[in-house]
Parts: C-alpha cells; sequence; structure tokens
C-alpha cells in the first residue's frame, strides 16, 4: 500500500534562515511525488512534481526538493525563508491515476 | 492558463436547502475532481469525473450529486446537507485520470457553512 509521512506538524524558522520539510513515502514502485502549499483560506497550489526525470526538483518560488529512493525521502527545502511562505505544506504520493494519498500536511511558521 | 474557478466563495445554507457549487477550467483538461477539506486536514477525495463521465464515487452519501454538463464544468449540488457536511470544497482538475505524472490543479474552493 500507498502512504506518505510527513515528519513534522509544524515547522517554525526565522525570515531569511533555510527551511526544510521532511517527507517519507512508501511505495512498492517508481511513485509519483508533489508538493503542495495551501495558504489560509486558499485552494492547493502545486509547488513541484518528481515524475522519474531527475532527481532534483525546482519548484516555484525557489522551493526545490530531492527524490532519495534509498531513503524513501522527498524533502522539500528553501535557501531562505519569505515571511509569504507561512503556509500548509502537503506532501502527496500518487499510487494510481487518480488517487493522491496526502501526508497529513506541515505548518510552516516564518517569524520576522 | 493554469486556473481552475470556483463560485461561489462562501456559502451559507440551511439544512432544507438546495444550492449547487460550480467549477470551470479552460486547460483542456478531461478529469474533473471534488474534494472536501475539514479544518487542519488534508483533502479528502469525493468524486471523479473523466471524460465527462463519473468514474469514481468514494462512498459519499446521496445528498452530494455530482454533475458533470460538459468537459469545462462540473457542479456539485447539495441537498439536505447536515452541520457536519460544513466544510470547503475544492475541485481540480487534470489532463487526464490515467497517468500517475499528471498533477492536478486545484480551484480556491468554496467555504461552505450548513446552519
Amino acid at each position: 500500500a500507498q502512504s506518505v509521512t510527513q515528519l513534522d506538524s509544524h515547522v517554525s524558522v526565522s525570515e531569511g534562515t533555510p527551511v526544510l520539510l521532511r517527507c517519507n513515502y512508501s511505495s512498492s514502485y517508481s511513485p509519483s511525488l508533489f508538493w503542495y502549499v495551501q495558504h489560509p483560506n486558499k485552494g492547493l497550489q502545486l509547488l513541484l512534481k518528481y515524475t522519474s526525470a531527475a532527481t532534483l526538483v525546482k519548484g516555484i518560488n525557489g522551493f526545490e526538493a530531492e527524490f532519495k529512493k534509498s531513503e524513501t525521502s522527498f524533502h522539500l527545502t528553501k535557501p531562505s525563508a519569505h515571511m509569504s511562505d507561512a503556509a500548509e505544506y502537503f506532501c502527496v504520493v500518487t499510487p494510481s491515476s487518480y488517487k493522491l494519498i496526502f501526508g497529513s500536511g506541515t505548518r510552516l511558521l516564518v517569524r520576522p | 492558463d493554469t486556473e481552475v474557478t470556483q463560485t461561489p466563495k462562501h456559502l451559507v445554507m440551511g439544512m432544507t436547502n438546495k444550492k449547487s457549487l460550480k467549477c470551470e477550467q479552460h486547460m483542456g483538461h478531461r478529469a474533473m475532481y471534488w474534494y472536501k477539506q475539514k479544518a487542519k486536514k488534508p483533502p479528502e477525495l469525493m468524486f471523479v469525473y473523466s471524460y465527462e463521465k463519473l468514474s469514481i464515487n468514494e462512498s459519499v452519501p446521496s445528498r452530494f450529486s455530482p454533475e458533470c454538463p460538459n468537459s469545462s464544468l462540473l457542479n456539485l449540488h447539495l441537498h439536505a446537507l447536515q452541520p457536519e457536511d460544513s466544510a470547503l470544497y475544492l475541485c481540480a482538475s487534470s489532463q487526464d485520470d490515467q497517468g500517475i505524472y499528471y498533477e492536478q490543479y486545484f480551484g480556491p474552493g468554496t467555504r461552505l457553512t450548513v446552519t
């Protein structure tokens, strides 16, 4: 069975410092992996996706994620946090064509 | 254009009312989805339409009735809802529902309150 675990429910960083949001997945085959962001009372916005072409994936707004098969991880990083990055982040795995398996989410707080 | 639009943004309805949520996309996507999201939780899949036909119903109560009038539009008809149905309802679309690499694009959602 496919699953995804976001290791931190909350992450707090100071503006200008690096961001690391951790995600581990379980999949019996090479999965498709995504990171989505959701600002308060908004829909989900796709940050980036992994589709087996390259292990380091660059997304929007300076975010990137690295697919590590040996560690079954897909952590999201950003070199320097901005106040506007404060939001809920979801790691997602797609075991089948239509089904998105969401992690429980990580709330990112950015301190001024 | 990667935009999915949803109307209305907010909806308050009584338990005896009938209302509809509307979703629209102009990306040529052939798969469309309805999700329900409760506070501080990830979205939960409700329905999938593929090429304008209902392909997946995730055991959703019959008081929720989806409709896909054409390839760009998706409606969710609501009738006799319960207070626990209050949530953010999200619409999404993707190129189709047969490829795991096809990302889903989400609308901004409709915040539904049932009184």
